[in-house]
């Protein structure tokens, strides 16, 4: 399958500070990123997607000034947690979606993840 | 209602047993479903996406979708112990990336030697 790279795996910062994670997509240009957030034992809760040279779709309830997603290039999104708080400590997870072959637009759920980011804010 | 539910264990079984694992949901518009694992502290994999109703297999792995009674299941034959997992199920409604995709809150599983 396709591969997707999120750097870095983990990170730990002080409150307050603002950290960058990186999404990647290694073998395949991926107009459309989707970042997620998961707590411990729960699903996988579906943040923002990201679009390739346009402004990110936040869902309800996500703040935008908050999480600020770049989706500068076809294979780069990257989430800036700003002015960290406790609160904001978890695991952070990206996803593409890889077209088949033929196929004109990305197809729905064949989504490709990359391996997360546990933030721990102290 | 939550819009996708699943039982969230943990379940254990004897390697070689078979492993059901379901998912039930609300929402008659999906049509494309999807089971995801997740080790601990890793990224979900797709293991097997179908669309509308009926089974598909791959490998020891099976997935059936009964879109009448808004169920989906998947079954591991032969169970192993690197089968240790989360599972997800996952279904969404549309064919684009901007269409959502809801997950279920994930099934833990553990296969014992």
């Amino acid at each position: 399958g396709a591969v997707v790279s999120q750097h870095p795996s983990w990170v730990i910062c002080k409150s307050g500070t603002s950290v960058k994670i990186e999404c990647r997509s290694l073998d395949f240009q991926a107009t459309t990123m989707f970042w997620y957030r998961q707590f411990p034992k729960q699903s996988l809760m579906l943040m923002a997607t990201s679009n390739e040279g346009s402004k990110a779709t936040y869902e309800q309830g996500v703040e935008k000034d908050k999480f600020l997603i770049n989706h500068a290039s076809l294979t780069l999104s990257t989430l800036t947690v700003t002015s960290a708080h406790p609160e904001d400590s978890s695991f952070y997870i990206c996803s593409a979606s890889h077209p088949k072959p033929g196929e004109t637009g990305s197809i729905t759920g064949e989504l490709f993840f990359g391996e997360g980011s546990r933030l721990t804010v102290l | 209602q939550k819009e996708v539910e699943q039982d969230p264990g943990p379940l254990s079984v004897p390697e070689g047993a078979i492993v059901s694992l379901n998912c039930t949901y609300s929402n008659s518009a999906f049509q494309y479903f999807m089971w995801y694992r997740q080790y601990s502290r890793k990224g979900p994999e797709l293991l097997m996406y179908t669309y509308s109703s009926g089974n598909k297999e791959d490998g020891r792995f099976t997935a059936q979708v009964d879109k009448s009674s808004k169920y989906i299941s998947l079954f591991i034959r032969d169970s192993q112990p690197s089968d240790s997992a989360t599972y997800l199920c996952a279904m969404s409604a549309g064919k684009t990336s901007y269409d959502k995709v809801i997950f279920g809150p994930g099934t833990s599983l553990s296969v014992i030697p």
